[in-house]
């Protein structure tokens, strides 16, 4: 299977701020990579996918960048509502495998 | 709109088994694969594995295989995944995902979540 590792595993920040979450491939993924949003006590929404393809509806403040085995998620402007948890997922090979996850919290 | 609605949430005792419902609303439920994750508590997210709503057809991960069941009513756009000889360790909240285009292993619409609690 491969293994996504995601850093840092939890980040404080202020509104405004602009964040940068990473997440690292054990082999090559080309682009099937996705980010998901997961607030507490509910299911996770689709943010980026193929690394880089902003899910309809989703602010033009999130975006993500990378390929082969790194790639990162940035929120230019950190929002209220951003505040949660982000997870990155391999679509490349089965299993679909996800990152352990980056808890993004109020500085 | 597009929804999933999953069954209520279980608690079993070990050894026993569960079978949960993802009830799809919004769009054409043959076209698009449905995919099973779970998330046991204060943890990530973990596939188990997918139906093809049209064939039948199933891919589980490795670690499921023999203990997990999928199927589909086509008649009533319903889902299901039945998880057999439950212990503590499959205690975790169940999401029924949507396929996006159609197969691939991202999901685009997600149901509520059922919480499975396993406890003797």
């Amino acid at each position: 299977d491969i293994q996504m590792t995601q850093s840092p595993s939890s980040l404080s920040a202020s509104v405004g701020d602009r964040v940068t979450i990473a997440c690292r491939a054990s082999q090559t993924i080309s682009s099937y990579l996705n980010w998901y949003q997961q607030k507490p006590g509910k299911a996770p929404k689709l943010l980026i996918y193929a690394a880089s393809s902003l899910q309809s509806g989703v602010p033009s403040r999130f975006s993500g960048s990378g390929s082969r085995t790194d790639f990162t998620l940035t929120i230019s402007s950190l929002q209220p509502e951003d505040f949660a948890t982000y997870y990155c997922q391999q679509s490349y090979s089965t299993p679909p495998t996800f990152g352990g996850g980056t808890k993004v919290e109020i500085k | 709109q597009v929804q999933l609605v999953q069954s209520g949430a279980e608690v079993k005792k070990p050894g026993a088994s569960v079978k949960v419902s993802c009830r799809a609303s919004g769009y054409t439920f043959t076209d698009y694969y449905m995919h099973w994750v779970r998330q046991a508590p204060g943890q990530g997210l973990e596939w188990m594995g997918r139906v093809n709503p049209n064939s039948g057809g199933t891919n589980f991960a490795q670690k499921f295989q023999g203990r997990v069941t999928m199927t589909r009513d086509t008649s009533i756009s319903t889902a299901y995944m039945e998880l057999r000889s439950l212990t503590s360790d499959d205690t975790a909240v169940y999401y029924c995902a949507r396929a996006a285009s159609g197969s691939g292993y991202y999901s685009d619409y997600w149901g509520q979540g059922t919480l499975v609690t396993v406890s003797s």
